[in-house]
């Protein structure tokens, strides 16, 4: 059984442009969130979606936007890239509100 | 959700029981408390969590205070892929989980 997939594993942009990530959930697990954790830090909440939906949103601001999908799986879109938004980028799947699994991360490096 | 106050790291010999202790003196009623670990380079793991009651899973157990206010994840035979950054959470209603510094735990032959 398959867990979450993210893809791509690393990435590094120029600033100023724009970066698209892509989570496919669990299977059986219908809500993705969404987590930034930056160098020596604990992740932070961005956004989670739940069918198709935006349901909750950290203190991020609207640069960071995102999408899912009838298939449950979402990406993650940034704008207009500052070196601050170099970090691994999370994906976490759930079916209820109990259990999270984690995907491996996509490591963006902005320079 | 109430804030979790963890020691930044902790050493435990292998073989031996890892006490990871969590401060949340602020936890309400219908929170509960979470323990994830993330080993270098990966996404966290869930391990184990409860309301009130303890709770052992074959991971480990969980020792919740008769008040709450604490709590302490027990890993009784730590190994050398024990070694990770672990996170005490306390989550309510809300969807999102609140990681805090965490506790960086060493396991050493």
């Amino acid at each position: 059984d398959a867990g979450v997939t993210q893809s791509p594993t690393h990435l590094i942009k120029t600033r100023g442009q724009q970066v698209t990530l892509r989570c496919s959930p669990k299977s059986g697990h219908d809500t993705v969130s969404w987590y930034q954790q930056a160098l020596g830090q604990g992740p932070q909440f961005i956004f989670q979606y739940y069918e198709e939906e935006e349901r909750q949103r950290g203190n991020f601001p609207d640069r960071f936007s995102g999408h899912q999908f009838p298939n449950y799986s979402s990406e993650l879109n940034v704008n207009a890239l500052l070196l601050g938004d170099s970090a691994l980028y999370l994906c976490a799947s759930s079916l209820d509100i109990y259990g999270y699994t984690f995907g491996s991360g996509t490591r963006l490096t902005v320079v | 959700d109430a804030k979790t106050t963890q020691p930044p790291s902790m050493d435990c010999a292998e073989g031996r029981a890892a006490n990871l202790p969590c401060n949340h003196s602020t936890i309400s009623g219908n929170e509960y408390v979470y323990w994830y670990r993330q080993i270098h380079s990966q996404g966290p793991q869930y391990i184990i969590h409860g309301l009130k009651n303890n709770e052992t899973n074959e991971m480990a157990s969980l020792i919740i205070t008769e008040d709450r206010k604490s709590s302490t994840l027990i890993l009784p035979h730590a190994t050398l892929r024990d070694t990770a950054v672990y996170y005490c959470i306390v989550r309510g209603a809300g969807n999102m989980l609140t990681f805090g510094g965490g506790t960086r735990l060493m396991v050493k032959p």
